[in-house]
């Protein structure tokens, strides 16, 4: 099986720029979870969906939102970019990790530069 | 809320030493625990896991071991390799949410 694919690989935006990244899940999978990797705050959950629904949220500011589609894949939006959003965004595929004992596979990422 | 602990690192060792990099948890219910390795300009790959107490993860080498009573979930490999280079991240599984909730990772550095 293929794993999880993540686009871009790499971004450089401007403050104040939005910004789309593209998560595509190992096929089948249904949940698709997002991370964000910064040195100062570590790994840190965004959102997940499972079957086109937020499912749970972190604590991030509304300027982050997401999607899923009815493929499972999942784009996450970043509006108004602040200096602070520049990081290492973490997508993550699963059956359904509701269930616990469920493991999540992670993309190899998109790295965000805001300037 | 749930929370996971490492050791900090940087943690250098020679080719063929043991390693242990400790990870303590807190969290309500039974989370699944998590190893979790990045390479350099890479996302993160799933090292091993457990799922209920006294479950032994092991997979390349490497292992480790739910203790519930200790709450602990300690990484250990009996010789590294230069190759091993690479920082771990410890993680749980929220009960509640299923979010994984990682600690702030150990990097690993090994010299020939």
């Amino acid at each position: 099986k293929a794993g999880v694919t993540q686009t871009p690989r790499y971004l450089i935006k401007t403050r104040g720029q939005q910004v789309t990244l593209s998560c595509s899940p190992i096929s089948g999978h249904r949940s698709v979870s997002w991370y964000q990797q910064t040195p100062g705050q570590g790994l840190q959950f965004l959102f997940e969906y499972f079957s086109e629904t937020q499912r749970n949220k972190g604590n991030f500011p509304g300027r982050f939102s997401g999607r899923q589609f009815s493929n499972s894949r999942s784009e996450m939006n970043v509006s108004t970019l602040e200096l602070g959003d520049s990081a290492l965004y973490l997508c993550a595929s699963s059956n359904d990790p509701g269930v616990g004992t469920d493991t999540q596979y992670f993309g190899p990422g998109t790295r965000l530069t805001v300037l | 809320g749930d929370s996971v602990t490492q050791m900090e690192g940087p943690v250098t060792l020679s080719e063929e030493a043991f390693l242990t990099i400790n990870c303590t948890y807190t969290a309500t219910g039974y989370p699944s625990l998590f190893w979790y390795v990045q390479y350099p300009g890479e996302g993160l790959q799933l090292l091993l896991k457990a799922t209920k107490a006294d479950d032994k993860g092991s997979n390349k080498g490497f292992e480790a071991t739910y203790r519930k009573e200790t709450t602990s979930f300690h990484l250990e490999k009996g010789s590294v390799q230069v190759s091993d280079s690479a920082v771990y991240f410890c993680a749980l599984t929220s009960t509640n949410t299923g979010k994984l909730i990682f600690g702030q990772g150990t990097t690993l550095q090994v010299k020939p």
